[in-house]
């Protein structure tokens, strides 16, 4: 069974740029989450999906960041426009519904703003 | 203050040691703490999950949790090089919700 995809990788861009990133949770898993850690700071909780509604988007810090989670599948985090203190690896988690404790985490996709 | 403080190390013991790894937080409100392990270049993978006080056992790892003291460790015997890696402490208020990080300890085991 794959785990949890995050796409890009990597990610360098220009401060005032706009940057998508993608998480493909594992499939049947209702719970998304997306995560960050900032250089030198503890990963941080950003929001949380189920299925395509936001339950939880208390962590996300302005309002340059819009996430969306369209049919309740993949989610995207979109930064606009980013800023220095941008930078940072950006973790996208999933889980069942009815074992929420099990989170997985993707591989991280490590944005750097310029 | 951070909710949660973890030492960052680096920890560096030899193979076959006893690790003792720890966090303390300050929000009492947490009830359900969990430890995980991150390798370099990819994302937190859940070890050990604990709800309230107490202990919890799974192969070499143990999990600890003092909510009087409002600390909670983990233990690892017969360390391996493969243990090797970035353990994170977590918490959370409710069930399945948002996680607390704290900043993860470096280890290092020698062979």
């Amino acid at each position: 069974e794959a785990g949890v995809t995050q796409f890009p990788s990597h990610s360098v861009i220009e401060k005032g740029q706009t940057v998508t990133l993608r998480c493909d949770p594992i499939s049947g898993h209702d719970n998304l989450y997306w995560y960050r850690r900032v250089m030198g700071k503890e990963i941080k909780f950003l929001l949380h999906f189920v299925k395509e509604s936001k339950q939880d988007e208390s962590g996300m810090p302005n309002n340059r960041f819009l996430a969306e989670r369209t049919g309740g599948t993949y989610s995207t985090l979109k930064v606009q426009p980013a800023e220095l203190e941008d930078s940072g690896v950006y973790f996208c988690a999933s889980s069942p519904y009815f074992m929420r404790r099990s989170k997985f985490f993707g591989p991280g996709t490590r944005l750097t703003v310029l | 203050q951070k909710e949660v403080e973890q030492d960052p190390g680096p920890l560096s013991v030899p193979e076959g040691a006893i690790v003792s790894l720890n966090c303390t937080y300050s929000n009492s409100a947490f009830q359900y703490f969990m430890w995980y392990r991150q390798y370099s270049r990819k994302g937190p993978e859940l070890l050990m999950y604990t709800y309230s006080s107490g202990n919890k056992e799974d192969g070499r790892f143990t999990a600890q949790v003092d909510k009087s003291s409002k600390y909670i460790s983990l233990f690892i015997r017969d360390s391996q090089p493969s243990d090797s890696a970035t353990y994170l402490c977590a918490m959370s208020m409710e069930y399945g919700n948002k996680l607390v990080f704290g900043a993860g300890t470096i280890l290092r085991v020698k062979s």
